[in-house]
């Protein structure tokens, strides 16, 4: 069964410092994709980014890029020159493309001025 | 501790029919989040309970769609009748605390055919 593992429950950054927060996942699919959601207080779920299991690249957008790291079953989302509006919960999630759609538990992210 | 669990797990349904899928949150969890993925990377919010009182469905798509949570423990989440674009998959949320809360909990989902 696949399953998400986010270790860090809440985390702080300096406004305009780059923060990382983790992620592993398990899975025995050899086809699958791995998002990072945004979720501030109003509840609604805010894509941010998207690798593929076959992408030899790390998905990059914008201020995310997410460090996918294959053989350890890492996909990081590293936030750059952070905002104040970048406090949230964040979640990553793991689709093995069509059967199964897993979150982790999620870090709540805070911004300090 | 039990997790967040959703039923039916699967449901393929003829448009124009009724179905009702449930969300049992972690017991104590006051907030229930419901979220529809309709396809690729989108998930769309609907609505959010605090204990039995919907705190906000902005995200409701149009009076089809009928979520109740009784009691403040377990949710449904009635379509009817349904039409082709329902289609998807409905995940359910818990948390303690909206606000503060360090997790939350997603159910498995619940997918959604009309066929």
């Amino acid at each position: 069964a696949q399953k998400i593992t986010q270790t860090q429950p809440g985390m702080f950054v300096q406004e305009k410092e780059a923060v990382t927060l983790d992620c592993t996942y398990d899975t025995s699919d050899q086809s699958y994709g791995l998002f990072w959601y945004k979720q501030p207080s109003s509840g609604e779920m805010i894509f941010l980014i998207y690798q593929g299991s076959y992408d030899e690249q790390n998905a990059t957008e914008g201020r995310y890029s997410l460090n996918f790291q294959k053989a350890r079953k890492s996909a990081n989302l590293v936030i750059s020159a952070s905002q104040l509006g970048d406090s949230a919960m964040y979640f990553c999630a793991m689709d093995n493309y069509g059967q199964n759609f897993v979150f982790g538990p999620g870090t709540r992210l805070s911004v300090l001025p | 501790e039990a997790g967040v669990t959703q039923f039916p797990s699967h449901s393929v349904i003829e448009k124009g029919q009724t179905v009702t899928l449930r969300c049992d949150p972690i017991s104590g969890h006051d907030n229930l989040y419901w979220y529809r993925r309709v396809m690729g990377k989108e998930i769309k919010f609907l609505l959010h309970f605090v204990k039995e009182s919907k705190q906000d469905e902005s995200g409701m798509p149009n009076n089809r769609f009928l979520a109740e949570r009784t009691g403040g423990t377990y949710s449904t989440l009635k379509v009817q009748p349904a039409e082709l674009e329902d289609s998807g998959v409905y995940f359910c949320a818990s948390s303690q605390d909206a606000r503060s809360a360090t997790e939350a909990f997603f159910g498995q989902g619940t997918r959604l055919t009309v066929v």
